[in-house]
């Protein structure tokens, strides 16, 4: 069965700094990853994906992803924080095949201080 | 397009009643799928369709839920004798699913109270 773990229900960091958020997947197949955004009673947008081809990914709004096969993660990071970068965000799995349902980490609140 | 469109985005009912999400995926794509989320959890899988045909049910989904797509457009959930643990946020989501591309976009969801 998948899984995914996401360390750190809370993370705060102040404008301008690194954000790093992190995502742990399990998965007896190649997994399918991605990362999503939700901002208070929204539904949720997609930042980026991995589908197997580059192991680093590039998204929406300067974050990037990196997957890491031998560490089983595939963690969530952006240069410089924003202060409307503070929202949820959701790591989720998906496979073996395009499509299949996601399975979701229990998520990580983003705080951003000015 | 206007993305993924659900209706009601709130509904406040009784506890014993029966309640309908309605959900308006973005028009080609082919794979419709049924979320619930509760504060402070991820969204949790309950169902997804292939055009009009049901091809996954999560055991979360209980026999007082049922999911319809006719035609392969739009979908239904509806939940029968609502209990206080229903209450929840119901998302929905839908995918044009083609080689690699297998994104999923959500709606902003139908927020559910069961008093």
């Amino acid at each position: 069965a998948q899984s995914v773990t996401q360390l750190g229900s809370h993370v705060s960091v102040s404008e301008g700094a690194l954000v790093l958020l992190r995502c742990n997947y399990s998965s007896s197949v190649p997994p399918y990853l991605f990362w999503y955004v939700q901002y208070p009673n929204q539904g949720l947008q997609l930042l980026l994906k991995y589908t197997s081809a580059a192991t680093l990914v590039k998204g929406i709004n300067g974050f990037e992803a990196e997957f890491k096969k031998s560490e089983t993660s595939f963690h969530l990071t952006k240069p410089s924080a924003h202060m409307s970068d503070a929202a949820e965000y959701f790591c989720a799995v998906s496979g073996p095949q395009a499509g299949t349902a996601l399975i979701f980490g229990k998520g990580t609140t983003l705080s951003v201080s000015s | 397009d206007t993305g993924v469109s659900q209706n009601p985005r709130h509904k406040i009912t009784k506890r014993g009643q029966n309640v309908t999400f309605r959900c308006d995926p973005i028009s080609e794509h082919n794979r419709l799928y049924w979320y619930r989320q509760t504060l402070g959890q991820g969204p949790e899988f309950l169902t997804y369709f292939q055009n009009e045909a049901q091809l996954e049910k999560s055991r979360l989904l209980s026999d007082r839920f049922s999911a319809e797509r006719p035609k392969g457009s739009f979908s239904t959930l509806e939940i029968q004798r609502t209990e206080q643990g229903d209450s929840a946020m119901y998302l929905c989501a839908s995918s044009l699913v083609s080689g690699y591309r297998t994104e999923a976009f959500f709606g902003q969801g139908t927020r559910l109270t069961v008093v």
